[in-house]
């Protein structure tokens, strides 16, 4: 069972390019979550999904952009990417509202 | 809005010791979540603990346990027996019981835990 699985590990991209982090989990949960993590922070909600096809906006979306037609995946795209989304990113899943959410290992971004 | 607050950046037990990590958090809310993670080098967000609002008792994990104190608003974490497996980052985080912002973690700041051998 590979839980939650985000590709790549780590990344650095120029400022304006654009790319997309996967995440994908095999655990047929409804739930699904992007988070950043800044230096030193706490994690922050960027976007998260309730359902194949219903997507919403977290904390701090802007920059961001994601999709979820599948159950299994929930990509999260970068258009312009600016220094200020050098970051981690976690993607997260949880069978419902009351559940756990259970985290992948995360993807290192540098834009530079 | 909720918030979490983590007043300690850093802590260091000594191994085979006992230690006490603090969290505060401020809601206006009556039923929540509560959990902490560990943190390790890898950057694996790992649940070591979660608590449910309503529930009186608290929680415990084999060497790790809560002291959740509703009416004061604080949730800490106590490890006994530390080892060195047990240094990482801790975050503690609130989550509503209800469907809002699709039930997302407010996480504090972290506590880094240094143990010494």
């Amino acid at each position: 069972n590979a839980g939650v699985t985000q590709t790549p590990k780590f990344r650095i991209l120029k400022i304006g390019q654009s790319m997309t982090l996967q995440c994908t989990q095999d655990m047929n949960h409804n739930y699904m979550y992007w988070y950043r993590q800044d230096p030193g922070m706490g994690l922050k909600l960027i976007y998260y999904s309730v359902g194949a096809g219903i997507t919403d906006k977290g904390e701090v979306p802007n920059g961001y952009n994601v999709s979820r037609s599948t159950t299994e995946d929930f990509p999260l795209r970068l258009e312009l990417a600016a220094p200020s989304q050098t970051s981690v990113y976690f993607c997260a899943s949880s069978p419902g509202t009351a559940e756990t959410q259970y985290f992948g290992p995360g993807t290192r971004l540098l834009v530079l | 809005a909720q918030t979490v607050t983590q007043s300690q950046p850093e802590m260091s037990v000594q191994e085979a010791e006992t230690v006490t990590l603090s969290c505060t958090y401020d809601t206006s809310e009556s039923d929540y979540y509560l959990f902490w993670y560990k943190q390790p080098p890898s950057r694996q967000m790992i649940l070591v603990i979660r608590q449910e609002a309503y529930k009186q008792q608290n929680a415990t994990e084999n060497r790790f346990s809560v002291n959740f104190q509703k009416a004061a608003k604080s949730f800490s974490l106590k490890i006994s027996d530390s080892q060195l497996g047990d240094a990482a980052m801790y975050f503690c985080a609130y989550r509503s019981a209800f469907s809002s912002d699709g039930n997302k973690l407010v996480f504090g700041a972290g506590t880094i835990l240094r143990v010494k051998s």
